[in-house]
């Protein structure tokens, strides 16, 4: 299996700007989870979504930040506005639904709005 | 809420054993994980316990007492490629079973 894929991998872009992250999560799996790394936060969970469904969003930061979940196999985490503080590495990462189940990550897409 | 502590560094050297400890509160439990991440990398799935006792894997082992909210990662026969972060993460009840809270992180340098 490939793995979870993000793209872009590394964007650069100016504040104010919307930037958009995609994700596919490993087939067959049915939840996903968007999350965010910065060394002052640490690694915080932004929201997730089970069958295409947001079921936990609490983590988004505020209004400026939304997810989207089409279909089984595509996501997108949109920032619009973007500003400086949003520079982190944003990771996606999917499982199973049982309790136990692990949560393989992507590489990221590392950010840094100037 | 929940919260999790855990060492912010530890370094060995190769071919020792080192403990990476982490304690918890949260509102029910389901279980705790730990990760490794290397340095520009993924985190990457390296054991999850959910019930008391030792769960071997290789030259890593992981630990969990639900009585004292406490468990640890264990790695034996140090190599200079285990030099990354771990996290350890709970599942608790007032998440819901699938959310990971993380801690903070413990990074371990394995020098020769």
């Amino acid at each position: 299996d490939a793995g979870v894929i993000q793209s872009p991998r590394h964007e650069v872009t100016e504040m104010g700007q919307e930037v958009t992250l995609r994700c596919k999560p490993i087939s067959g799996h049915n939840s996903l989870f968007w999350y965010r790394q910065t060394m002052m936060r640490g690694l915080e969970l932004l929201i997730y979504f089970n069958n295409n469904v947001p079921i936990d969003d609490s983590g988004m930061p505020e209004d400026r930040f939304s997810a989207k979940m089409p279909n089984a196999s595509f996501s997108t985490l949109k920032i619009q506005p973007s500003e400086p503080r949003d520079s982190a590495v944003y990771f996606c990462a999917s499982s199973g639904r049982g309790p136990g189940e692990t949560q393989y990550f992507g590489p990221g897409t590392r950010l840094l709005v100037l | 809420g929940q919260s999790l502590e855990q060492p912010s560094e530890v370094t060995a050297v190769e071919g020792a054993i080192v403990q990476i400890n982490c304690t918890y509160q949260t509102s029910g439990f389901y279980g705790l994980s730990w990760y490794q991440q290397h340095d520009g990398g993924a985190p990457t799935f390296l054991s999850y316990n959910a019930l008391d006792g030792l769960e071997e894997t290789g030259r890593f082992s992981s630990f969990l007492s639900r009585s004292d909210s406490y468990g640890y990662l264990l790695l034996q026969e140090l190599q200079m490629k285990d030099s990354a972060s771990y996290f350890c993460a709970v599942r608790g009840f007032d998440t819901g079973f699938q959310k990971l809270v993380f801690g903070t992180g413990t990074r371990l340098l394995v020098s020769p």
